[in-house]
């Protein structure tokens, strides 16, 4: 069974540092891009960027792009997402997603939540 | 502000049928597949179609999918309480060299 599991919910001040994961299971792990979606209280989904762990190869939305990285450690089949410097405006819901062929999402992870609040 | 307009929302009787469209431009749905997502309160989106119109293993045929030119729609038949849920529709747009998802449209059954 294909599984994708996100860690834990956090709660961070403006300015500090996070680092979010989503583990997969059940699949070839670096045979599937895995993406990013930000979606924020009571709003739309927003695609983040996404990477291929196979190769760590890595594509940024326009939007995110210097605001996040995207990475993965193939050894242990988990993707990361990661702040530098965490504001107020990253409160979020964090989902993580399996790219298949046919270029769409066919798995979700449960969703991380993120909180930024002084 | 996304680059695929939605309604807000939609709304239908039980049994009745909805459809959500979603539109774009030559850049995004014109030439790339489109996909389609629900997204049950409180958690994860979960895909409904996929290359315009094909159905995931476990998604009844209540649920399908087609696409005209730069716009694409998911129709939902015999509308069930369970069915209320936010839509979202996606592809790839190859201007923003982007992922974009749709703006979303809220289903009740009335």
């Amino acid at each position: 069974e294909v599984q994708l599991v996100q860690s834990g919910a956090e709660v961070k001040k403006p300015g500090e540092s996070l680092k979010i994961s989503c583990k997969g299971s059940g699949y070839s792990f670096t045979s599937y891009w895995i993406g990013w979606v930000r979606q924020m209280p009571g709003k739309g989904l927003e695609w983040m960027g996404i990477i291929y762990p196979g190769d760590s190869d890595t594509r940024y939305s326009p939007s995110f792009q210097g605001q996040v990285t995207i990475s993965a450690d193939k050894s242990i089949s988990t993707a990361y997402l990661q702040w530098s410097s965490l504001k107020a405006s990253d409160t979020a819901m964090y989902y993580c997603a399996r790219r298949r062929g046919g270029d769409c999402y066919d798995y979700w992870g449960q969703g991380t939540l993120v909180t930024v609040s002084s | 502000q996304s680059v695929l307009t939605q309604p807000p929302s939609v709304s239908a009787a039980p049994g009745q049928k909805v459809t959500i469209s979603c539109s774009g431009s030559s850049s995004n749905i014109g030439n790339n597949y489109v996909s389609w997502y629900q997204q049950l309160p409180g958690t994860a989106p979960k895909l409904l179609i996929y290359e315009n119109n094909k159905r995931p293993s476990g998604i009844p045929d209540r649920f399908s999918g087609s696409k005209s030119g730069t716009s694409a729609t998911l129709g939902i038949t015999g509308l069930q309480t369970g069915d209320e849920a936010d839509y979202y529709c996606g592809t790839w747009d190859s201007s923003l060299s982007a992922w974009v998802f749709g703006t979303g449209t809220k289903v009740t059954v009335l």
